[in-house]
């Protein structure tokens, strides 16, 4: 079973729209982190944020903001006023001591940002 | 010097050549991967190298060997790979490794490789 969902395989949009990206993940432990990872066509992934599971507070980062809500399993992202530059590949992973801690990953969404 | 740097960036070899990625750190970390992304596949950990110690994920080819000389190379030697095998692969490094990622991830540009 996919234990972090992406369900969203690719979302076009044009610039300066709000766009959510979703993740929804499954984990037996208590303790487990939550990370984004946005994957430019340049290719190398940049890491964005991380989350462990006992901090729910959402996180805004510029025009970046993360809401993180166990009841849901979902740790989703949201870019406000999108801008080209935002175009890439954005990835959600989920490290939990039952896999040891090694990172598993979403399929990926990519984000299109039209002019 | 940027973080981590991949060479080649771009390979086509054919399924009876030899060939090898490499990689290299310039962060001082402690802990080295090789990851496989396929084309709308979530990616895949190949290997990770952590103060000499290798963990290998079991369902990687034995076609796919990896070396580790020291904390800041990293290398993917290739033999008798086949079609299914192209792909962007991915090296990354962090401060931990085998004990687990808390942390941040640095990635390079990746080598896409492309098998004949």
């Amino acid at each position: 079973a996919q234990k972090v969902t992406q369900a969203q395989t690719e979302i076009s949009v044009v610039e300066k729209e709000d766009v959510t990206l979703d993740c929804v993940y499954e984990t037996r432990d208590t303790t487990y982190y939550l990370f984004w990872y946005k994957q430019p066509p340049s290719g190398e992934l940049v890491f964005l944020i991380r989350r462990n599971s006992f901090d729910e507070q959402n996180e805004i980062s510029g025009r970046y903001s993360w809401n993180f809500q166990k009841s849901t399993s979902s740790f989703n992202f949201t870019i406000t006023a999108s801008q080209v530059v935002d175009s890439a590949v954005y990835f959600c992973a989920l490290s939990e001591v039952l896999s040891n801690y090694q990172l598993i990953w979403g399929a990926g969404t990519k984000l299109i940002i039209k002019p | 010097e940027t973080g981590v740097t991949q060479t080649p960036r771009h390979l086509v070899m054919g399924m009876t050549n030899k060939k090898s990625l490499k990689c290299e750190q310039h962060l001082g970390h402690n802990a080295m991967y090789w990851y496989k992304q396929s084309a709308k596949k979530p990616l895949e950990l190949m290997f990770v190298y952590s103060l000499e110690e290798r963990v290998e994920n079991n369902s990687v080819p034995s076609r796919f060997s990896p070396e580790c000389p020291n904390s800041s190379h990293l290398f993917l030697h290739l033999h008798t790979l086949q079609p299914e095998d192209s792909a962007l692969y991915l090296c990354a490094s962090s401060q931990e490794g085998l004990a687990g990622v808390t942390g941040e991830l640095f990635f390079g540009e990746g080598s896409r490789l492309t098998v004949l």
